[in-house]
C-alpha cells in the first residue's frame, strides 16, 4: 500500500515569513494529493489539492508543488499569519484508489 | 453545504463493551470512510465503502467492524473495545472515488476504561 511521510513534526516561523511543508510518497501510481488543515478542536478541513498531471497549483498565498519522477510534494504557504497556526496533513491515493494515506502532519506555529 | 455528524462528540466506554459509533452524510455521497486520529500518528485508515452494503479494509481494520445500510449512514463497530481503541473516530464521505475532497464529521472522542 501506500506510505506517506511529512516532514518537519513542528515548523515554528515568524508572521510575515514563508513555511514550507514536505511530503514523499511511495507509490508511483498514486494520482491525487490533497493537504489539509485541522485547527485546534476542529475538523480537517480540505485547503488545496493537486493532481498527477500537473505540477503546480496556487489558491492566493497556499501553493503546492509536485515532483512525480522524485515522488515528493510540498506546501507553501506565503505571508504568514496567526491564523495559519494549524496541524497540516498532506495525503495521497495510491493507484488502487483505496482511500486517502496521511502523512503524520506538522503543527505550524506562527511567531507574531 | 456538505454536512457530516457523527452521533456523539464523547464516549466512554468499558472493556469488553460493544461500541457502535453512526456517522450520516446529508449529500448523497458515494463513498464514506472512517479513520482514528492519534497524536503523532496522523489519521489512519479503519474502514471505507463505497456503496451500500459495500465495506473495504483500510490499514488498521483489526477490532473493527462496519455497517453500511443507507448512503446516507456508516456505523463503526468496536466488537469488544479495548484500552487501545481510545482514540480520536473521525468519519468522512466524499463525492467520487478517484480522488476528491472529503468532508469530515466532528469527531466522537471514544474513551475506553
Amino acid at each position: 500500500g501506500e506510505n506517506v511521510e511529512q516532514h518537519p513534526s513542528t515548523l515554528s516561523v515568524q508572521e510575515g515569513d514563508s513555511a514550507v511543508i514536505k511530503c514523499t510518497y511511495s507509490d508511483s501510481a498514486s494520482n491525487y494529493f490533497p493537504w489539509y488543515k485541522q485547527e485546534l478542536g476542529k475538523r480537517p478541513q480540505l485547503i488545496i489539492d493537486i493532481r498527477s498531471n500537473v505540477g503546480e497549483k496556487k489558491d492566493q498565498r497556499i501553493a503546492v508543488t509536485l515532483n512525480k519522477t522524485a515522488k515528493h510534494f510540498s506546501l507553501h504557504i506565503t505571508e504568514t499569519q496567526p491564523e495559519d497556526s494549524a496541524v497540516y496533513f498532506c495525503a495521497a491515493i495510491g493507484g488502487g484508489a483505496d482511500g486517502l494515506t496521511f502523512g503524520k502532519g506538522t503543527h505550524l506555529i506562527i511567531q507574531p | 453545504d456538505v454536512k457530516v455528524t457523527q452521533s456523539s462528540r464523547y464516549l466512554v466506554k468499558r472493556t469488553g463493551e460493544k461500541v457502535f459509533l453512526e456517522c450520516v452524510q446529508d449529500m448523497d455521497h458515494e463513498n464514506m470512510f472512517w479513520y482514528r486520529q492519534d497524536p503523532g500518528l496522523g489519521l489512519r485508515l479503519i474502514y471505507f465503502s463505497y456503496d451500500v452494503k459495500m465495506k473495504e479494509k483500510g490499514d488498521i481494520p483489526e477490532g473493527y467492524s462496519v455497517s453500511r445500510e443507507k448512503k446516507e449512514r456508516f456505523s463503526l463497530i468496536l466488537e469488544s473495545a479495548s484500552t487501545n481503541q481510545t482514540s480520536m473516530y473521525l468519519c468522512a464521505s466524499s463525492l467520487s472515488r478517484e480522488g476528491d475532497e472529503q468532508y469530515f464529521g466532528p469527531g466522537t472522542r471514544l474513551t475506553v476504561t
